[in-house]
Protein backbone atom coordinates (compact mmCIF):
# COMPACT_ATOMS: atom_id res chain seq x y z
CA UNK A 1 0.00 0.00 0.00
CA UNK A 2 1.39 3.11 -1.30
CA UNK A 3 1.84 5.95 1.72
CA UNK A 4 3.16 9.22 1.64
CA UNK A 5 5.17 11.14 4.20
CA UNK A 6 5.36 14.54 4.14
CA UNK A 7 8.17 16.78 5.57
CA UNK A 8 9.44 20.51 6.07
CA UNK A 9 9.41 23.67 8.20
CA UNK A 10 5.73 25.04 9.57
CA UNK A 11 6.82 28.82 9.72
CA UNK A 12 8.38 31.17 6.42
CA UNK A 13 9.32 34.71 6.29
CA UNK A 14 7.90 37.06 3.49
CA UNK A 15 9.75 36.81 0.22
CA UNK A 16 11.47 33.58 1.51
CA UNK A 17 11.31 30.04 0.10
CA UNK A 18 9.06 27.58 1.23
CA UNK A 19 10.46 23.87 0.58
CA UNK A 20 8.55 20.57 1.39
CA UNK A 21 9.06 17.10 0.64
CA UNK A 22 7.10 14.32 0.13
CA UNK A 23 8.63 10.27 0.79
CA UNK A 24 7.17 7.64 -0.54
CA UNK A 25 6.53 4.41 0.86
CA UNK A 26 5.22 0.65 -0.43
CA UNK A 27 6.14 1.64 -4.17
CA UNK A 28 8.32 3.36 -6.45
CA UNK A 29 8.97 6.66 -7.55
CA UNK A 30 9.55 5.29 -11.05
CA UNK A 31 6.06 4.40 -12.11
CA UNK A 32 3.36 5.48 -14.07
CA UNK A 33 2.00 8.26 -11.67
CA UNK A 34 1.87 12.05 -11.92
CA UNK A 35 3.49 12.96 -8.41
CA UNK A 36 1.27 16.69 -7.24
CA UNK A 37 1.33 19.21 -4.56
CA UNK A 38 -1.83 20.68 -3.82
CA UNK A 39 -3.04 22.93 -1.21
CA UNK A 40 -5.43 24.63 0.87
CA UNK A 41 -6.22 28.18 2.34
CA UNK A 42 -7.75 28.51 5.31
CA UNK A 43 -11.21 28.53 4.83
CA UNK A 44 -10.66 27.90 0.71
CA UNK A 45 -11.22 24.65 -1.17
CA UNK A 46 -8.23 23.27 -3.04
CA UNK A 47 -5.87 24.42 -5.26
CA UNK A 48 -3.66 22.32 -7.40
CA UNK A 49 -0.38 23.56 -7.74
CA UNK A 50 1.29 21.43 -10.28
CA UNK A 51 2.66 18.20 -11.13
CA UNK A 52 5.71 16.12 -12.31
CA UNK A 53 5.90 12.97 -14.30
CA UNK A 54 9.23 10.50 -13.73
CA UNK A 55 10.43 11.36 -17.48
CA UNK A 56 10.47 14.72 -16.48
CA UNK A 57 7.42 15.93 -17.55
CA UNK A 58 5.59 18.71 -15.81
CA UNK A 59 2.76 21.15 -15.43
CA UNK A 60 2.03 23.66 -12.74
CA UNK A 61 -1.09 26.18 -12.24
CA UNK A 62 -0.58 29.05 -14.28
CA UNK A 63 -1.41 31.40 -11.27
CA UNK A 64 1.89 29.87 -9.40
CA UNK A 65 4.54 29.14 -12.33
CA UNK A 66 6.58 31.68 -12.18
CA UNK A 67 7.66 30.53 -8.52
CA UNK A 68 7.11 27.05 -8.30
CA UNK A 69 9.04 23.96 -8.57
CA UNK A 70 8.76 20.42 -8.15
CA UNK A 71 11.56 18.13 -8.47
CA UNK A 72 12.02 13.87 -7.90
CA UNK A 73 14.72 12.36 -6.27
CA UNK A 74 14.65 8.52 -7.71
CA UNK A 75 17.28 7.57 -5.41
CA UNK A 76 15.39 8.72 -2.01
CA UNK A 77 12.11 7.49 -3.42
CA UNK A 78 10.89 10.94 -3.10
CA UNK A 79 9.66 14.31 -4.55
CA UNK A 80 9.70 18.03 -3.18
CA UNK A 81 8.37 21.48 -3.77
CA UNK A 82 9.66 24.77 -3.66
CA UNK A 83 7.63 27.71 -3.83
CA UNK A 84 10.11 31.04 -4.17
CA UNK A 85 9.17 34.93 -2.97
CA UNK A 86 6.41 33.59 -0.51
CA UNK A 87 4.14 36.35 1.00
CA UNK A 88 0.99 35.39 3.25
CA UNK A 89 -0.88 34.27 0.75
CA UNK A 90 0.81 31.37 0.35
CA UNK A 91 -0.15 30.18 3.86
CA UNK A 92 -1.77 27.10 3.85
CA UNK A 93 -1.86 23.23 4.44
CA UNK A 94 0.03 21.89 2.10
CA UNK A 95 -0.36 18.04 0.45
CA UNK A 96 1.29 16.38 -2.08
CA UNK A 97 -0.43 13.16 -3.69
CA UNK A 98 -0.18 10.46 -6.28
CA UNK A 99 -2.78 10.74 -9.30
CA UNK A 100 -3.30 8.83 -12.30
CA UNK A 101 -3.12 9.75 -15.73
CA UNK A 102 -6.77 11.32 -15.68
CA UNK A 103 -5.84 13.33 -12.43
CA UNK A 104 -7.60 11.70 -9.59
CA UNK A 105 -5.85 11.43 -6.56
CA UNK A 106 -5.78 8.10 -4.96
CA UNK A 107 -3.46 9.01 -1.79
CA UNK A 108 -2.24 11.84 -0.47
CA UNK A 109 0.35 12.76 2.27
CA UNK A 110 -0.95 14.17 5.76
CA UNK A 111 -0.84 17.49 4.67
CA UNK A 112 1.69 20.09 6.47
CA UNK A 113 0.11 23.65 7.90
CA UNK A 114 2.72 26.18 6.64
CA UNK A 115 2.47 29.89 7.78
CA UNK A 116 3.84 32.68 5.85
CA UNK A 117 4.85 35.46 8.60
CA UNK A 118 7.83 37.37 10.37
CA UNK B 1 -13.76 25.40 -15.74
CA UNK B 2 -14.81 26.98 -12.52
CA UNK B 3 -16.64 24.64 -9.93
CA UNK B 4 -19.29 25.62 -7.75
CA UNK B 5 -20.64 23.42 -4.79
CA UNK B 6 -23.80 24.36 -2.83
CA UNK B 7 -24.44 24.44 0.12
CA UNK B 8 -21.46 25.55 1.70
CA UNK B 9 -22.16 23.85 5.03
CA UNK B 10 -25.47 21.90 6.13
CA UNK B 11 -26.38 20.22 9.29
CA UNK B 12 -28.24 16.96 8.98
CA UNK B 13 -29.12 14.17 12.00
CA UNK B 14 -28.27 10.88 11.65
CA UNK B 15 -30.25 8.66 9.56
CA UNK B 16 -31.14 11.79 7.05
CA UNK B 17 -30.50 11.58 3.57
CA UNK B 18 -27.84 14.17 2.47
CA UNK B 19 -27.80 15.78 -1.04
CA UNK B 20 -24.73 17.97 -1.69
CA UNK B 21 -24.80 19.74 -5.66
CA UNK B 22 -21.86 20.72 -8.20
CA UNK B 23 -21.91 22.73 -10.70
CA UNK B 24 -19.28 23.05 -13.68
CA UNK B 25 -18.98 26.30 -15.41
CA UNK B 26 -19.17 24.76 -18.99
CA UNK B 27 -20.13 20.37 -19.67
CA UNK B 28 -17.22 18.38 -18.44
CA UNK B 29 -18.77 14.96 -19.68
CA UNK B 30 -18.85 12.55 -16.59
CA UNK B 31 -15.59 13.67 -15.57
CA UNK B 32 -16.40 14.40 -11.79
CA UNK B 33 -14.92 13.19 -8.13
CA UNK B 34 -16.02 13.56 -5.15
CA UNK B 35 -13.50 13.87 -1.99
CA UNK B 36 -14.38 13.02 1.53
CA UNK B 37 -11.97 15.33 4.15
CA UNK B 38 -12.77 14.88 7.75
CA UNK B 39 -11.68 17.33 10.63
CA UNK B 40 -7.34 17.45 10.61
CA UNK B 41 -7.23 14.91 7.70
CA UNK B 42 -5.96 14.40 3.96
CA UNK B 43 -9.44 14.35 1.38
CA UNK B 44 -9.49 10.35 0.54
CA UNK B 45 -11.30 9.81 -2.80
CA UNK B 46 -14.93 8.56 -2.62
CA UNK B 47 -16.22 8.27 -6.07
CA UNK B 48 -15.37 9.23 -9.81
CA UNK B 49 -16.65 9.16 -13.08
CA UNK B 50 -19.71 10.86 -11.49
CA UNK B 51 -20.78 7.89 -9.99
CA UNK B 52 -18.42 5.16 -9.61
CA UNK B 53 -17.32 4.16 -5.95
CA UNK B 54 -14.22 4.09 -5.30
CA UNK B 55 -13.50 0.62 -3.49
CA UNK B 56 -13.87 0.40 0.31
CA UNK B 57 -16.87 3.68 0.07
CA UNK B 58 -20.29 2.69 2.24
CA UNK B 59 -23.09 2.29 -0.39
CA UNK B 60 -24.77 4.90 1.63
CA UNK B 61 -22.86 6.87 -0.59
CA UNK B 62 -24.08 7.81 -4.48
CA UNK B 63 -23.00 9.91 -6.92
CA UNK B 64 -25.70 11.33 -9.99
CA UNK B 65 -24.76 13.59 -13.19
CA UNK B 66 -23.23 14.23 -16.11
CA UNK B 67 -22.58 17.76 -18.11
CA UNK B 68 -22.52 20.89 -15.46
CA UNK B 69 -25.10 19.26 -13.09
CA UNK B 70 -23.86 16.46 -10.59
CA UNK B 71 -24.77 15.52 -7.34
CA UNK B 72 -23.60 13.46 -3.96
CA UNK B 73 -26.01 11.75 -1.87
CA UNK B 74 -25.38 10.32 1.57
CA UNK B 75 -28.89 8.02 2.05
CA UNK B 76 -28.69 7.41 5.93
CA UNK B 77 -26.70 10.39 7.17
CA UNK B 78 -23.85 8.39 9.66
CA UNK B 79 -22.12 10.31 12.39
CA UNK B 80 -18.53 8.75 11.20
CA UNK B 81 -19.87 10.80 8.49
CA UNK B 82 -18.36 14.28 9.78
CA UNK B 83 -16.64 15.85 7.27
CA UNK B 84 -16.25 18.37 4.57
CA UNK B 85 -16.98 16.97 0.87
CA UNK B 86 -14.84 18.56 -2.33
CA UNK B 87 -15.89 17.87 -5.94
CA UNK B 88 -13.55 17.91 -8.57
CA UNK B 89 -13.34 18.04 -12.62
CA UNK B 90 -10.28 15.76 -14.16
CA UNK B 91 -9.36 14.49 -16.61
CA UNK B 92 -7.84 17.68 -18.26
CA UNK B 93 -5.33 20.50 -17.39
CA UNK B 94 -5.43 22.11 -14.46
CA UNK B 95 -7.80 20.02 -12.25
CA UNK B 96 -9.67 22.04 -9.78
CA UNK B 97 -11.86 21.75 -7.52
CA UNK B 98 -15.23 23.02 -5.65
CA UNK B 99 -14.88 25.50 -2.40
CA UNK B 100 -16.40 22.10 -0.34
CA UNK B 101 -19.31 21.37 1.66
CA UNK B 102 -19.10 20.74 5.31
CA UNK B 103 -21.51 18.56 6.69
CA UNK B 104 -22.33 18.85 10.05
CA UNK B 105 -24.19 16.64 12.61
CA UNK B 106 -27.36 17.66 14.54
Amino acid sequence: QVQLQQSGPGLVKPSGTLSLTCALSGGSINSDTWWSWLRQSPGKGLEWIGELYPTGSSSYNPSLESRITISLDMTKNQFSLTVTSVTAADTAVYFCARADASRLFHSWGQGVPVIVSS
Amino acid sequence: IQMTQSPSTLSASVGDRVTITCRASQSIDRWLAWYQQKPGKAPRLLIYKASTLESGVPSRFSGSGSGTNFTLTISSLQADDLATYHCQRYNNYLPSFGGGTKVEIK
